[in-house]
Order: C-alpha cells, then sequence, then structure tokens
C-alpha cells in the first residue's frame, strides 16, 4: 500500500546530542512536511519542501534543519535536542499546496531528551 | 487568522450511538479537513470537504460554507472509534498548505 513511514516510532537521545528523524513516501508526492506536535496540542509546521524548494516557517528554530535528497525521502535533523524539543514529530505528505489537498501524514515518531 | 472552534472538547458515548462533531470557522475557506488521531498515534485524514457532504462507512461529513460551519458524525459508534477528531482549515491567500487545526475533540465510546 502507498503510504507515508516514519523511522524510527520512538527516539531516545540526550541533551545536546544530534539527532535525525526519518520519512519516506511511496506517494510519489511534491510536497512533504514536518511537525512538531506536544502533548494535548496541536501539530506545529516547522518546515515543508516543494520537490527540493525548502520552506522554512518564521518561528521554526535553528535548531532544526532538514534534507531532502530525493522525492520519496525527506530527513529531520535536530542538530543540539534541548528537553523542550521532546515531542511527536509528524511527517506529511500532499500532492500540491493547495487548499484541498489532503495532507497524508505518517504515524509519526516520539522524541524523547534526557 | 482563521479561528476554528470545535466542540464539543470531550464526547463520551456508548457503542452504537450516533455522535456528532461540530468545527466552526470565522474566515471563509475553499476546503475543510478532518483528522483522526488515536492517543500516542499519528494522524489520518479522514475527509476533505468543500461542499456538500461526504461519507466513508460509517463515518458522515457536512459541510455547509455560507454558514462557515461543518459536522463530523458517526453512526453505529463503536470503541475502535475512540480517539481524537480534529477538524483543520486552510489559510487564505498564498499559504493554502498551512492548516490551522481545531482544539480537537476526544471521543471515548464504551463497550
Amino acid at each position: 500500500d502507498a503510504m507515508v513511514i516514519q523511522n524510527p516510532r520512538y527516539q531516545v537521545t540526550q541533551f545536546g546530542k544530534p539527532v535525525t528523524l526519518s520519512c519516506s513516501q511511496t506517494l510519489n508526492h511534491n510536497v512533504m512536511y514536518w511537525y512538531q506536535q506536544k502533548s494535548s496540542q496541536a501539530p506545529k509546521l516547522l518546515f515543508h519542501y516543494y520537490d527540493k524548494d525548502f520552506n522554512n516557517e518564521a518561528d521554526t528554530p535553528d535548531n532544526f534543519q532538514s534534507r531532502r535528497p530525493n522525492t520519496s525521502f525527506c530527513f529531520l535533523d535536530i542538530r543540539s535536542p534541548g528537553l523542550g524539543d521532546a515531542a511527536m514529530y509528524l511527517c506529511a505528505t500532499s500532492r500540491d499546496t493547495g487548499p484541498a489537498d489532503t495532507q497524508y501524514f505518517g504515524p509519526g515518531t516520539r522524541l524523547t531528551v534526557l | 487568522k482563521n479561528e476554528v472552534e470545535q466542540s464539543p472538547q470531550n464526547l463520551t458515548a456508548q457503542e452504537g450511538e450516533f455522535i456528532t462533531i461540530n468545527c466552526s470557522y470565522s474566515v471563509g475557506i475553499s476546503a475543510l479537513h478532518w483528522l483522526q488521531q488515536h492517543p500516542g498515534g499519528g494522524i489520518v485524514s479522514l475527509f476533505m470537504l468543500s461542499s456538500g457532504k461526504k461519507k466513508h462507512g460509517r463515518l458522515i461529513a457536512t459541510i455547509n460554507i455560507q454558514e462557515k460551519h461543518s459536522s463530523l458524525h458517526i453512526t453505529a459508534s463503536h470503541p475502535r472509534d475512540s480517539a481524537v477528531y480534529i477538524c483543520a482549515v486552510p489559510s487564505s491567500g498564498g499559504s493554502n498548505y498551512k492548516l490551522t487545526f481545531g482544539k480537537g475533540t476526544l471521543l471515548t465510546v464504551n463497550p
């Protein structure tokens, strides 16, 4: 089945130790998004790629970076995780960026920072 | 910025009951999304609506663009329907991809 896959599902890292989260898709969608979702809060968009074009949200900390080496894969790098970065990280894809373009979400990676 | 209000915030039902979750928004839109999130889990897109009504299995979603209101109905509810249901609307202008999410409705269906 075509889908959005995130690895790992659970990630534990130490304060300040870089960590990379992975997302892949078999939908061949143009757009890939990364969201951060803290407990009982709505997802917060960090950035998205339209094809190879990177679009950062204005309030995304510099600590968060992303790479999209090809259509299928997108990575979220957290350079120096702080305790406040513990959250669920959700990857999503969509065919385009129109209002009616459905975003297909992955299962998420839950990040714990010790 | 679009304000998205959902009601109720929490809903407890007995298995088999008919469920309605409401969503209202402040700024006119061309599409609205209903999402489902199980506790600790990822998000599943249930519906994208631009007008009228859509049905998928026991789920029905309706939208009234003029009244800026949408409803999600679940017929013959089941414990596996227990989840958070989220309404989301796209931003206007050039940032249609950016969704404003409602706070979600936590549904618990008891056997």
